[in-house]
């Protein structure tokens, strides 16, 4: 089945881009029938939308942080990756990829990556 | 704050049945999906759709909806179902992906 896995730098300092890429093992990104997902859930708090794409090229991104967000998806190497620019320490939280799918008037996010912590700090 | 309202916490009795509910003016257009995440652990798509649940989800977990209303429903919660669930659907613009704030279920 479809797993993904989260990997980038754990800590960030403030004013710099936070990177992550999604390695996605068990199946193709270049598939049309999911979009590409990145969410996040800040240390004791909620899920946060963050935005998705297509592998066709088209993107979605919370508009709150539409202005710092690109997702970029990678078909040679079966990945996808979030950039996150001017970061700041409201951004430190738990960053997970997911496989997004529409499916009877309904977003699914089905696999999610384990997840993982990045902290912005100097 | 979310376009999707939850209860923060709701408590149930083992082997009773509980409700948690997500409210949003979206959902009198899209159907809610619903998430268990246990704590340290990556949310887990539970209900999808009109009512429908990924294999491996045990069916005492049911969705409905009403108006703008959508319900993920226990019937006969276990020890094991304690966690915090999560709504997501769209915002008013049915543009965006939103979720809701996150319920946090106790099972005494």
């Amino acid at each position: 089945q479809v797993q993904l896995q989260e990997s980038g730098p754990g800590l960030v300092k403030p004013s710099e881009t936070l990177s992550l890429t999604c390695t996605v093992s068990g199946g193709p990104v270049s598939s049309d029938s999911y979009y590409w997902s990145w969410i996040r859930q800040p240390p004791g708090k909620g899920l946060e939308y963050i935005g998705y794409m297509f592998y066709s090229g088209s993107t979605s991104y919370n508009p709150s942080l539409k202005s710092r967000v690109t997702i970029s998806v990678h078909t040679s190497k079966n990945q996808f990756s979030l950039e996150l620019t001017s970061a700041t320490a409201a951004d430190t939280a738990v960053y997970y990829c997911a496989r997004g799918a529409w499916l009877q008037f309904s977003d699914l996010f089905d696999p999610w990556g384990q997840g993982t912590l990045v902290t912005v700090s100097s | 704050s979310s376009e999707l309202t939850q209860d923060p916490a709701v408590s149930v009795a083992l082997g009773q049945t509980v409700r948690i509910t997500c409210q949003g003016d979206s959902l009198r257009s899209y159907y809610a999906t619903w998430y268990q995440q246990k704590p340290g652990q990556a949310p887990v798509l539970v209900i999808y759709g009109e009512n429908n649940r990924p294999s491996g989800i045990p069916d005492r977990f049911s969705g409905s909806s009403s108006g703008n209303t959508a319900s993920l429903t226990i019937s006969g919660a276990q020890a094991e179902d304690e966690a915090d669930y999560y709504c997501n659907s769209r915002d008013s613009s049915g543009n965006h992906v939103v979720f809701g704030g996150g319920t946090k279920l106790t099972v005494l």
